[in-house]
């Protein structure tokens, strides 16, 4: 089945880019998606990316996608202490509706 | 439109006991989602909606377990004879799917679950 994979913690200092990773294992994902979770929250999408874009670039965050690898990554730039939060790493499979999750990468901003 | 609405925020119940929690998607989104997620871990899927239609189920949707979309607006989720297990944020998301477009969902604030 489908795996995505994230690393736990990632703190930085406000002002710094921040750069958060994940692994997937689902060879034929279509779309990864990035989500944020703010504390007693639901989950905000971000931004995504189709599966043959390599980049993807909305204001402050850049996607990068690796499909040979079957890495993502997220980065934020000039990090604010208002994005500290849990950040989401999800796959669509195919056609399939449903998001596969990775396990959230809290990120701590500091100052 | 402000998003898609759960009800309630929080639920506290007995084990054994039944509830029922309520989405409001978004009115021109057409697929609902019910997802479960437990601490510390990312959201799992449960079911979707297209309209009316229930088109998917996750094995962890156990026959206590029932969803429903009447008239393809509103969903509840419901749990018969709750167990300690069940204790998770219960997300409701909905969608407007459209070829080529990647079907971000927009999530609703939740159900926090607790079954004492």
């Amino acid at each position: 089945g489908e795996d995505v994979e994230q690393s736990l913690f990632l703190s930085v200092r406000e002002g710094d880019s921040s750069v958060i990773n994940c692994t997937y294992t689902d060879s034929s994902s279509t779309y990864l998606y990035w989500y944020k979770q703010e504390p007693g929250a639901g989950l905000q999408l971000l931004t995504y990316i189709f599966s043959n874009m390599d980049m993807k670039q909305d204001q402050r965050l850049t996607v990068l996608l690796n499909k040979k690898d079957k890495h993502l990554s997220l980065r934020i730039a000039d990090t604010q202490t208002g994005d500290s939060a849990i950040y989401f790493c999800a796959e669509r499979s195919g056609t399939a509706s449903k998001l596969t999750f990775g396990t959230g990468t809290r990120l701590q901003v500091t100052l | 439109d402000t998003g898609v609405s759960q009800d309630p925020r929080h639920k506290i119940t007995k084990r054994g006991q039944n509830v029922t929690f309520r989405c409001d998607p978004i009115s021109e989104h057409n697929r609902l989602y019910w997802y479960r997620q437990t601490l510390g871990q990312g959201p799992e899927f449960l079911t979707y909606f297209q309209n009316e239609a229930q088109l998917e189920k996750s094995r962890l949707l156990s026959d206590r377990f029932s969803a429903e979309r009447p008239k393809g607006s509103f969903s509840t989720l419901e749990i018969q004879r709750t167990e300690q297990g069940d204790s998770a944020m219960y997300l409701c998301a909905s969608s407007f799917s459209e070829p080529g477009q990647g079907d971000g969902y927009t999530f609703g604030s939740g159900t926090r679950l607790t079954v004492v």
